[in-house]
């Protein structure tokens, strides 16, 4: 069974300028999560998409979107990048309980933004 | 404060030794706790998830939580080398989100 796949693996972008980075979950899952760990920062939360619906987003400005395609797919767009965005941005999926909370991600192996 | 608060480490055993990682948690609600293992360069990988207070294990990995002191902790017995890694623990809320400890890399030394 295939993992979570993320593209590209690697990306360096100038300041200002747009990216968009890509993930495919396990098959099954219907819930994408995408995470930022910068250096010295942690995991912190970005946004959760579940069933093509955005159902929560972390404390990031707007600047930060994505959304969730009818095979479960998800992109994360980043508009006008800043240095503080460099990080390695993780995407997860899971089953999701009934009652929204998870049994624990599998990630993808993420993509690394260096912003120039 | 953080909401989970993890031993910063890092940490440095012998081969064959026991590690015992540590984290706390400050909110008692949607108490589901994970353990996530990190090499570099890759993304976290789940080890083991848990619910209840006590103990559940899985092979040499003995998840630990205790909800009246709002800790957690895993054990790791007969460590070897490719268990060196960064460990996350996590805690899950009613909304998707997992909050993160910041990780605690342990180096087992041959």
């Amino acid at each position: 069974e295939a993992g979570v796949t993320q593209s590209p693996t690697h990306l360096i972008k100038t300041r200002g300028q747009q990216v968009t980075l890509r993930c495919s979950p396990i098959s099954g899952h219907t819930s994408v999560y995408w995470y930022q760990q910068a250096l010295g920062l942690g995991l912190q939360f970005l946004l959760w998409y579940d069933e093509g619906e955005e159902r929560n987003r972390g404390n990031f400005p707007p600047r930060f979107s994505g959304r969730q395609f009818p095979n479960y797919s998800s992109e994360l767009n980043v508009n006008a990048l800043e240095l503080e965005d460099s990080a390695l941005y993780l995407c997860a999926s899971s089953l999701v309980h009934a009652a929204y909370q998870t049994y624990g991600y599998t990630f993808g192996s993420g993509t690394r933004l260096t912003v120039v | 404060q953080k909401e989970v608060e993890q031993d910063p480490g890092p940490l440095s055993v012998p081969e064959g030794a026991i590690v015992s990682l540590n984290c706390t948690y400050s909110n008692s609600a949607f108490q589901y706790f994970m353990w996530y293992r990190q090499y570099s360069r890759k993304g976290p990988e789940l080890l083991m998830y848990t619910y209840s207070s006590g103990n559940k294990e899985d092979g040499r990995f003995t998840a630990q939580v205790d909800k009246s002191s709002k800790y957690i902790s895993l054990f790791i017995r007969d460590s070897q080398p490719s268990d060196s890694a960064t460990y996350l623990c996590a805690k899950a809320t009613n909304a998707g989100k997992s909050t993160f400890g910041d990780g605690t890399t342990l180096t087992v030394k041959p």
